[in-house]
Parts: structure tokens; sequence; C-alpha cells
């Protein structure tokens, strides 16, 4: 199976930061990782696919980029609805595997 | 539009069995790849099974052979079924589409949670 690990566990941040998101992939997945963004009682949200597309509806703020083993998301100004958990996931190998998760606190 | 409704959930002994079903709107559930996905109390996403277009199957080593993925394409509905459940079952499972092509899985439930307790 293929591991996915994402970097850091947690993250405190403020409203208007940038921050970056790193997630490896223990074998080479090409391009076929996404993000998700997950509040507590939600479901998870899609907000890229195939490392760097943009799922319809999703703020510009919002960025990713990779291919291979290692990808990033990148949130360019932090807003208050951001505050979250954050997961990667690869598709390009059964099982589609997720990475343990990123928390994105307040500062 | 797409909707995903999960039911079925609820407490159930450990090596008991349950039925989780989902079912779909707005698209036909038998064109995509079909998914359970689940997430333990306070814990991360774990992909535990899908269904593809052709009806092939695939699961998580952590319920190959015991859960068991299917269709019904006359109701639009996808179902779990899992048997010998054990307390580390125990989580929210979710419903979740994947279309063909690029896609990721784009749409998914509210979840139902399943408990595995005595």
């Amino acid at each position: 199976d293929i591991q996915m690990t994402q970097s850091p566990s947690t993250l405190s941040a403020s409203v208007g930061n940038r921050l970056t998101i790193t997630c490896r992939a223990s074998r080479s997945i090409s391009s076929w990782l996404a993000w998700y963004q997950q509040k507590p009682g939600k479901a998870p949200k899609l907000l890229i696919y195939k490392a760097s597309t943009l799922e319809y509806g999703v703020p510009s703020r919002f960025s990713g980029s990779g291919s291979g083993t290692e990808f990033t998301l990148t949130i360019s100004s932090l807003q208050p609805d951001d505050f979250a958990t954050y997961y990667c996931q690869q598709y390009n190998n059964n099982p589609w595997t997720f990475g343990q998760g990123t928390t994105v606190e307040i500062k | 539009e797409v909707q995903l409704v999960e039911s079925g959930g609820g407490l159930v002994q450990p090596g008991g069995s349950l039925r989780v079903s989902c079912a779909a709107s707005g698209f036909s559930a038998s064109s995509t790849y079909m998914n359970w996905v689940r997430q333990a109390p306070g814990k991360g996403l774990e992909w535990v099974s899908f269904i593809d277009k052709g009806g092939r199957t695939f699961y998580a080593d952590s319920v190959k052979g015991r859960f068991t993925i299917s269709r019904d394409n006359s109701k639009n509905t996808l179902y779990l079924e899992m048997n010998r459940l054990r307390a580390e079952d125990t989580a929210v499972y979710y419903c979740a589409r994947k279309p063909y092509g690029d896609y990721a899985i784009d749409h998914w439930g509210q979840g139902t949670l399943v408990t595995v307790s005595s």
C-alpha cells in the first residue's frame, strides 16, 4: 500500500497568513492526488484534484502543486472559514489512501 | 443536484453484523466509482471500499473478507454489508462518489455512525 505522510500535523496561524501543508507519498503517484477540507461534524469537501486542479467553487486562495512523491497545498491568505483539518489522498493505486490530516488552528 | 444519503447505522455487538445503505440521487451510481470511507471518533479518514461501473470491488486490508460492498442499480443505492464486526470498526461511515477520469471523490454523504460495543 502507498503511505501518505502529511506535515505538519498541527499548524497555528493567523488570519491573513500564507500557509503551506506538505504531503509525501511512499512511492510515485504521478499527479493522482486530492486535497480535502473537513470541519468538525461535517463530511470532507474536495478542494483540489489531480494535484493542482481547483474544484469548481473553491476560492482561488487555495492552490496545489507537486507530482511524483511530494505535494503541497497552499492557502495564500488564511480566512476565518479556513480553520479546519486538511487531508491529502492518493488515487493512483488501490487502496486509495489518505494522509493522517493537518489541523489548522487559530493562533 | 447530486445527493448521497446514508442510513442504517447503529449499535451492534462485537461479532455481529450490520448493513448500511446510501441512496444516491441526481446521477447514476452505476456510472461512477462508489466508495465507502470511514472515520473513527477523533481520528482521520480511512478509505474502506469501492465498486466500479463494471461491478468490480476493492477493499482495504482491514475489512477484506468481512465487509461486502454492493449496488442496486434499480434503486440507485449503494450498500455495505459488515460482518464479524470489531470494536475498531466503530466509525462514521461516509458514502462518496468518484467520477471516472481525472477527478477525485467529489461528493460525500453526511455519514452514518456505526458503534461496535457490548
